[in-house]
């Protein structure tokens, strides 16, 4: 079935731009109708929904993080990509990505293990 | 953006059933059935239980159910098991200027 893994820096400069990836395996991220998220979880907090990418290019963003964030898609590679600028401390959170689509328009059956991005000098 | 407010934690002991509340507005919970809830214990990602208020995923145990009545949707745990002791989050589509998807506060369920 298909699996997904964050990867990128787990230490990012305040004002730097944090960027993730979001690997696909067990399936291609092209098929079927699914749309591919950020999600991102302060430690000890809530789920913050980030935004989402559909295999087409459209783009829905969280409006609080609207200006700052960009999801892409790289269907060659077979992943998803988040960069988030100009970061704070605000910004430090387990960042996950998953899937949707199977499961309605907003059900996220898939998701990766998630990986913990701390900002900080 | 607000989150959905759900109870900051909820009790039961083995066996018997309980339900978290997920309290949103008519620009979301009211007015659309695209509320979902997630499971997550500690250091794991998320699970999702229910989709679209009261549909469950292939594999997820009958005993997880949910429900909606004007801004409020509900969960449902029957049968409490300790494997359930975890949190738990809502969601749900919010109607804005663009499409926009709002998770719950967060439940913690603890099994006596």
């Amino acid at each position: 079935q298909v699996q997904l893994q964050e990867s990128g820096p787990g230490l990012v400069k305040p004002s730097q731009t944090l960027s993730l990836t979001c690997s696909v395996s067990g399936g291609s991220i092209s098929s079927g109708s699914y749309y591919w998220s950020w999600i991102r979880q302060p430690a000890g907090k809530g789920l913050e929904w980030i935004g989402r990418i559909y295999i087409s290019g459209s783009t829905n963003y969280n409006p609080s993080l609207k200006s700052r964030v960009t999801i892409s898609v790289d269907t060659s590679r077979n992943q998803f990509s988040l960069r988030l600028s100009s970061v704070t401390a605000a910004d430090t959170a387990v960042y996950y990505c998953a899937r949707g689509g199977d499961y309605g328009d907003y059900g996220m059956d898939v998701w990766g293990q998630g990986t913990t991005v701390t900002v900080s000098s | 953006q607000s989150a959905l407010t759900q109870p900051a934690s909820v009790s039961g002991s083995p066996g018997q059933s309980i339900t978290i509340s997920c309290t949103g507005t008519s620009s979301d919970v009211g007015d659309y059935n695209y509320v979902s809830w997630y499971q997550q214990h500690p250091g794991q990602a998320p699970k999702l239980m229910i989709y679209d208020v009261s549909n469950r995923p292939s594999g997820v145990s009958n005993r997880f159910s949910g429900s909606k009545s004007g801004n409020t949707a509900s969960l449902t745990i029957s049968g409490l098991q300790a494997e359930d002791e975890c949190d738990y989050y809502c969601s749900s589509y919010r109607i804005s200027s663009i499409p926009l998807y709002v998770f719950g506060t967060g439940t913690k369920v603890t099994v006596l």
